[in-house]
Parts: structure tokens; sequence; C-alpha cells
């Protein structure tokens, strides 16, 4: 079983839309949780970290189950600018485990 | 402000062909170093990290190495490279070798190898 599993997607969605991305993993014991976003033959940048208490930063919003072990991505009133791929990212002590990434293309 | 450089951006090489990326990173000191790679249809790989000069640690064994002869200087070699050595490889950085605080890390921009 791969320690993190996203939906490689793509999904496509209209510019104003609301899109939701899942990411699973496998080691209980990890500490740490994020949300990256790479641009097509990009580096991969941080979009933002997930908390247990699930958090917010504008249209984006991560939520943390841990007894599922599952993390979230919300992103609202999609923009053209949010096309792009985003990995799930999972930490535990020096090593963060990147998912393959969901692909979202927004559409005029 | 801390800038990372890596280089060259893309080459493409033959099977048993010698390799070695470079990086650099500016304005911070004795950061934490690392190597991915990213191979098509595939999440990012950690190759190697290092907390300081001479000091290496290889996440996966591999036809690869990785040297730091500097502080901010952290290098990919191979001596023979393989078809399955194709990819998008990433140098990046932190402050924190436990990254379970921020998970940031700091990426150059890549180097693209296609091995023919």
């Amino acid at each position: 079983r791969k320690e993190v599993e996203q939906d490689p997607g793509p999904f496509n969605v209209p510019e104003g839309a609301t899109v939701a991305f899942n990411c699973t993993y496998s080691n209980s014991a990890s500490q740490s949780f994020f949300w990256y976003r790479q641009d097509c033959r990009k580096e991969p940048k941080l979009l933002m970290s997930v908390y247990s208490s699930g958090n917010e930063d504008g249209r984006f919003t991560a939520q943390l189950n841990r007894a599922s072990q599952y993390i979230s991505l919300l992103i609202r009133d999609s923009k053209l600018s949010d096309s792009a791929t985003y990995l799930c990212v999972v930490g535990s002590g020096y090593a963060l485990n990147f998912g393959k990434g969901t692909s979202l293309l927004v559409t005029p | 402000s801390q800038t990372i450089h890596q280089w060259p951006a893309t080459l493409v090489q033959p099977v048993g062909s010698p390799l070695s990326l470079e990086c650099t990173v500016e304005g911070t000191s004795n950061p934490n170093l690392y190597w991915y790679r990213q191979a098509a249809g595939r999440g990012l790989q950690l190759l190697f990290y290092s907390v300081g000069i001479g000091q290496i640690s290889s996440e996966v064994p591999q036809n690869l190495s990785a040297s730091r002869p500097q502080d901010r200087q952290f290098i990919l070699s191979s001596k023979k490279l393989l078809l399955s050595d194709s990819g998008f490889y990433l140098c990046a950085w932190s402050r924190l070798l436990t990254l379970a605080n921020t998970g940031e890390l700091f990426f150059g921009e890549g180097s693209r190898l296609t091995v023919l």
C-alpha cells in the first residue's frame, strides 16, 4: 500500500466552481500534513499546512481526520490560476512523503 | 532572502554515461539539503538528505550518490546512468531537519533528465 494516495484526476471544473480533493495515508504515526501546489513542469511549493482542527486560507480549506487517516482540500470560487497539480504531503520526523498529486484544470 | 539554484535545467544522456547535478543555496547557513526525484506518473521520491558537510543519508538503494563538499552545495552523481534514472530531479532545502513543524521545503527549479 502506498504511503500517500490521491485521486490523480484530472478534475475539470468551470470558473467559480467548488472542488474538493481527497487523500489517504497509511502511516498512523504521521505527525504533519500539508498541501503543496505544483505548476506544470515547475517545482512544488507549499500551499498550506493541515491542522487537526481544520484550517482555512482564503478560498482554501484543509481538513484532517486522524482516525480515518484522511486529508482533504476544498477550493471555493475556483480561478483559472488555480489550475495546477495539488500534492498531498504527510510528514514524520525528517521525511515528507508526497502523493502523486491531483490535477486540476479550471476552464473559462 | 534565500535562494536555491540547481543546474543544468535539462539534459539528455546516453545509457552508461556519468551524471552530475549541482545545487547551491544562498542566503542561509547550515541548511538541511535534499535530493528528490519525480518520475513520470509517480510522486516525489526522496533520494538523499544531508544535515551537514560530508553527512549524507540515502533513502533508496540505487546507482546514484550524493555529496556535500560545502555547507551550501549539494551534488547528485552517477557513474553509469540507467534508463530508469530518467526523471525530474529536485534539490530542496529546509531550516529544520524535523519537518513536522513547518513542512516547508524550498525547491530548486529542477533538472529534467532523459536517459536514452
